[in-house]
C-alpha cells in the first residue's frame, strides 16, 4: 500500500462546477500538506500549503485537512478551463529528511 | 527568468551511453533535489541534497549519480542509461519552508 493515495482520474467536469479532489495518507507523522498544480509538459507548481488540521482558503482555491482521518482535500469553486490540470497532493514531516511524499496526482479537465 | 532552470529539456539516447542532466537555480535555496515522474507513480526522488557537501540517496537512487557543483548547480547523472530510465525528471529546491520548487523537466527517452 503507497502512504498517500490518490484517485488517478481523470475527472471531467463543466465550467462553473465545484471540484473536490482528496487524498488519504497512511503514515500519521505527516504535518505538512500542499497541493501542486501541473498543466502538461510543465514543472509541478505550488498552490496551496496548510500545517497540521483546518481549512485555508485563497481565492477559488480551498484546501482542508483532517488529520484524524488522514484525509486531505482541495475544492475548486467557479471551475475554469484554464484549471485542467494534474493536481498533485504532497505531504512531509519535521525530521523526515526535508522529504515530500506525493500522491500520484488527478487528471482534471474543465469543459466549456 | 525562471528560478530554477534544467537543461536539456528533450534527450533521446541509447542504451549504455552515459548522459547528465543539469540543472540551475537563482533562487538562492540550499536544498535541491531530484524526482523522476512515470504515468501512475507520480513523482520519486531519486536524490537531495542540503548543501555542497551534503548529498543523500531518495528512493530510487540505483543507477544514478549526482554532483552538487555550486550552491546554485545540481547535476544528474546515469551511468549508462537502460530503456526503463525513460521517464520526466524534474529539479526542485528548497527555501525555508516545506514547499518545493520545480523546475520545468527533462524528458528522457532511452532507446
Amino acid at each position: 500500500q503507497k502512504e498517500v493515495e490518490q484517485d488517478p482520474g481523470p475527472l471531467s467536469v463543466p465550467e462553473g462546477a465545484i471540484v473536490s479532489l482528496n487524498c488519504t495518507y497512511s503514515n500519521s507523522a505527516f504535518q505538512y500538506f500542499m497541493w501542486y498544480r501541473q498543466y502538461s509538459r510543465k514543472g509541478p507548481e505550488l498552490l496551496m500549503y496548510t500545517y497540521s488540521s483546518g481549512n485555508k482558503e485563497d481565492g477559488r482555491f480551498t484546501a482542508q485537512v483532517d488529520k484524524s482521518s488522514k484525509y486531505i482535500s482541495l475544492f475548486i469553486r467557479d471551475s475554469q478551463p484554464s484549471d485542467s490540470a494534474t493536481y498533485l497532493c504532497a505531504m512531509s514531516f519535521t525530521g523526515g529528511g526535508n522529504k515530500l511524499t506525493f500522491g500520484t496526482g488527478t487528471q482534471l479537465k474543465v469543459e466549456l | 527568468d525562471a528560478d530554477v532552470t534544467q537543461t536539456p529539456r528533450n534527450r533521446i539516447t541509447k542504451t549504455g551511453k552515459r548522459i547528465m542532466l543539469e540543472c540551475s537555480q537563482t533562487k538562492g535555496h540550499d536544498r535541491m533535489y531530484w524526482y523522476r515522474q512515470d504515468p501512475g507513480l507520480g513523482l520519486q526522488l531519486i536524490y537531495y541534497s542540503f548543501d555542497v557537501k551534503d548529498i543523500n540517496k531518495g528512493e530510487i537512487s540505483d543507477g544514478y549519480s549526482v554532483s552538487r557543483q555550486a550552491q546554485a548547480k545540481f547535476s544528474l547523472s546515469l551511468e549508462s542509461a537502460i530503456p526503463n530510465q525513460t521517464a520526466l525528471y524534474f529539479c526542485a529546491t528548497r527555501g525555508d519552508t516545506d514547499t518545493q520548487y520545480f523546475g520545468p523537466g527533462t524528458r528522457l527517452t532511452v532507446l
